[in-house]
């Protein structure tokens, strides 16, 4: 089956502009969450989502936003561009929340989306 | 807040050898995963072996295991007959059970030489 598929997965943005970000994960997945990967900061998580709700947020400011839609893709945005901002967007699915006590809760992850903003 | 440390940023191993990449993590909690993961070049996140804090069986995969030491807080990948394929970063990652905020190391890269 198809695995974690992100889009589009190169782009190059201006400072001030917005960006979104598509994910579609491995079928029948209902969690997605979306990690920020830099040379500086190494791999940070951005949020989760399950069920079309956000139940995690990492530390990053209101700039940074998502949503999950009823087929489980996901959407993330960043408004207002900065040059902190180029990065990897990684994005992984899993058939429940990452957390929970399930040996069969596989987390997948896609190949990213690389994001350089000039 | 639960931190992953890697002290080993770059490692190289020649093929057919055995090498170890060592990761120690921080946590006051006592239900948790811990993970391996891949990171080729193509940059995608691969799955190499994961273990729950509540098996104290340490964790196989074909030629990759662990030496999983909870008290010590210690979580070691062992590679045996490393592959040319094998090149890659590696992460250690932490995932606090009912948690969904996966913590990982800052990688350690490792060149597997012919």
């Amino acid at each position: 089956k198809a695995g974690v598929t992100q889009t589009p997965r190169y782009l190059i943005k201006t400072r001030g502009q917005q960006v979104t970000l598509s994910c579609s994960p491995i079928s029948g997945h209902r969690s997605v969450s979306w990690y920020q990967q830099t040379p500086g900061q190494g791999l940070q998580f951005l949020f989760e989502y399950f069920s079309e709700t956000q139940r995690n947020k990492g530390n990053f400011p209101g700039r940074f936003s998502g949503r999950q839609f009823s087929n489980s893709r996901s959407e993330m945005n960043v408004s207002t561009l900065e040059l902190g901002d180029s990065a990897l967007y990684l994005c992984a699915s899993s058939l429940r929340p990452p957390g929970s006590l399930s040996s069969g809760n596989t987390i997948y992850f896609g190949e990213g989306s690389w994001l350089t903003v000039v | 807040a639960q931190t992953v440390t890697q002290s080993q940023p770059e490692m190289s191993v020649q093929e057919a050898e055995t090498v170890t990449l060592s990761c120690t993590y921080d946590t006051s909690e006592n239900n948790y995963y811990l993970f391996w993961y891949k990171q080729p070049p193509s940059r995608q996140m691969i799955l190499v072996i994961r273990q729950e804090a509540y098996k104290q069986q340490n964790a196989t995969e074909n030629r990759f295991s662990v030496n999983f030491q909870k008290a010590a807080k210690s979580f070691s990948l062992k590679i045996s007959d490393s592959q040319l394929g094998d090149t890659a970063m590696y992460f250690c990652a932490f995932l606090q059970y009912n948690n969904n905020d996966m913590r990982f190391g800052a990688g350690t890269r490792l060149t597997v030489k012919p």
